[in-house]
């Protein structure tokens, strides 16, 4: 079956520090890939996603590239900032319309 | 992007009685709904898919008499969580899969509390 492992955390940085969180991902066949971020009382919200192999997601200045070699989808961000804190979730999906496989979250907790 | 909502946002029943929590895609239509449910610095678990008009597809361990799930229309699935139990304590988020994007949208989930 599908699954997601992603480093544990907690992740405590400084602001302006380089992000990595790492993600790699089980699955059958060529799944899109996602990362989520769940903000303090708020709901998932998607951040970005690669649907094919050596695509590259990127928003909010996080980027992620599928990696089909390695299986892999490690999430980076260049300058982190004190509101980048939220529980990011890495996560899978084999078809359009099906459930999604996510990784147990990773905690980061940015210091100014 | 689209909103999903759901109701109740937090609910505290006694053992042994029935919860109903409604999940709403309020500016899309969704022929396709999923459920998932959290525990405390765990994942979420997908628990079934929810296919407007026909019966839901329960993922492997999730019983389907326990949690009854109905999707009777394009923008409404409702979970029953049936003879509650405290271990059936947790937080239920639902999902609505917008075709146009090909996109989920999450809700902003369910605190179940049972005593």
């Amino acid at each position: 079956g599908n699954s997601v492992t992603q480093m544990e955390g907690p992740v405590t940085l400084s602001e302006e520090a380089f992000l990595t969180i790492n993600c790699t991902y089980t699955a059958t066949g060529y799944p899109s890939l996602f990362w989520y971020v769940q903000y303090p009382g708020e709901g998932l919200q998607l951040l970005l996603k690669a649907t094919k192999a050596d695509d590259k997601g990127s928003n909010k200045g996080f980027e992620a590239t599928y990696r089909k070699e390695t299986t892999s989808f490690h999430l980076e961000k260049g300058s982190v900032q004190v509101s980048d804190s939220a529980v990011y979730f890495c996560a899978l999906r084999g078809g359009g319309a099906d459930g999604l496989t996510f990784g147990k979250g990773t905690h980061l907790i940015i210091q100014p | 992007g689209a909103v999903v909502s759901q109701h109740p946002s937090r609910v505290i029943c006694k053992s042994g009685t029935s919860v109903k929590i409604e999940c709403r895609s309020l500016d899309f239509q969704a022929t396709t709904m999923f459920w998932y449910r959290q525990f405390p610095k765990q994942s979420l678990m997908l628990m079934a898919t929810s296919n407007e008009g026909s019966k839901a597809t329960y993922e492997q361990g999730v019983e389907k008499d326990k949690f009854l799930i109905n999707h009777a229309s394009l923008t409404l699935s409702t979970l029953t969580v049936t003879s509650a139990h405290p271990e059936d304590s947790s937080f239920y988020i639902c999902s609505a899969w917008d075709s146009a994007p090909n996109e989920q949208f999450f809700g902003p989930g369910t605190r179940l509390t049972v005593l």
